[in-house]
């Protein structure tokens, strides 16, 4: 059985400060996906950032940065400088790859971030 | 870039009805598609792959019954919540996996609230 735990359910900063969002991940399979996803108040959710088993290397895009860790099982996002609009609730998730393709997302329980201006 | 849309994006029933979710895939095909329940304030729960043409995977505890799914086209998955109750309120995701692109690939729809009175 796959198990994402996101420890922080609620994270706030006032703006412009460095705030890392914690994903530690449960799998017993050697080729999975890990994902990261924002949810604004509409309910939509907006994709960040997809890694598979295979590709341990760090990620930045602007502000926002992803650390992969296999030997701890993690899967960490950095947002730098934040902003009010990065307000959301955050999500992290694992899917398994089957024979014919990626399984449904398991998801972590989130992390609701407020940036405070 | 590919899209998923939702029909209806709120509806509101009364208890003892059925309600119908529609899921389309607008600018790709999709064997495979998911249904995810999401309560407020906690996380997306998957509760079952639709798969075109067969019959729908669920989900350990969700009732296959109460949560029709059916799959008739490459583009087109739809959930029917049938005897709605109170207690399945909830906001309803669907996902998409694009047959023609990588396998790993899923593209959420907008959602859908369903609030049954």
């Amino acid at each position: 059985a796959q198990k994402v735990t996101q420890a922080q359910t609620e994270i706030s900063v006032v703006e412009k400060e460095d705030v890392t969002l914690d994903c530690v991940y449960e799998t017993r399979d050697t080729t999975y996906y890990l994902f990261w996803y924002k949810q604004p108040p509409s309910g939509e959710l907006v994709f960040l950032i997809r890694r598979n088993s295979f590709d341990e290397q760090n990620e930045i895009s602007g502000r926002y940065s992803w650390n992969f860790q296999k030997s701890t099982s993690s899967f960490n996002f950095t947002i730098t400088a934040s902003q009010v609009v990065d307000s959301a609730v955050y999500f992290c998730a694992l899917t398994k790859y089957s024979g014919g393709g990626a399984d449904g997302l398991t998801f972590g329980k989130g992390t609701h971030l407020i940036i405070q201006p | 870039g590919a899209v998923v849309s939702q029909h209806p994006s709120r509806v509101i029933c009364k208890s003892g009805t059925s309600v119908k979710i529609e899921c389309r895939s607008l600018d790709f095909q999709a064997t495979t598609m998911f249904w995810y329940r999401q309560f407020p304030k906690q996380s997306l729960m998957l509760m079952a792959t639709s798969n075109e043409g067969s019959k729908a995977t669920y989900e350990q505890g969700v009732e296959k019954d109460k949560f029709l799914i059916n799959h008739a086209s490459l583009t087109l998955s739809t959930l029917t919540v049938t005897s709605a109750h109170p207690e399945d309120s909830s906001f309803y995701i669907c996902s998409a996996r694009d047959e023609g692109g990588p396998s790993y690939e899923q593209y959420f729809g907008p959602g859908t609230r369903l609030t049954v009175t």
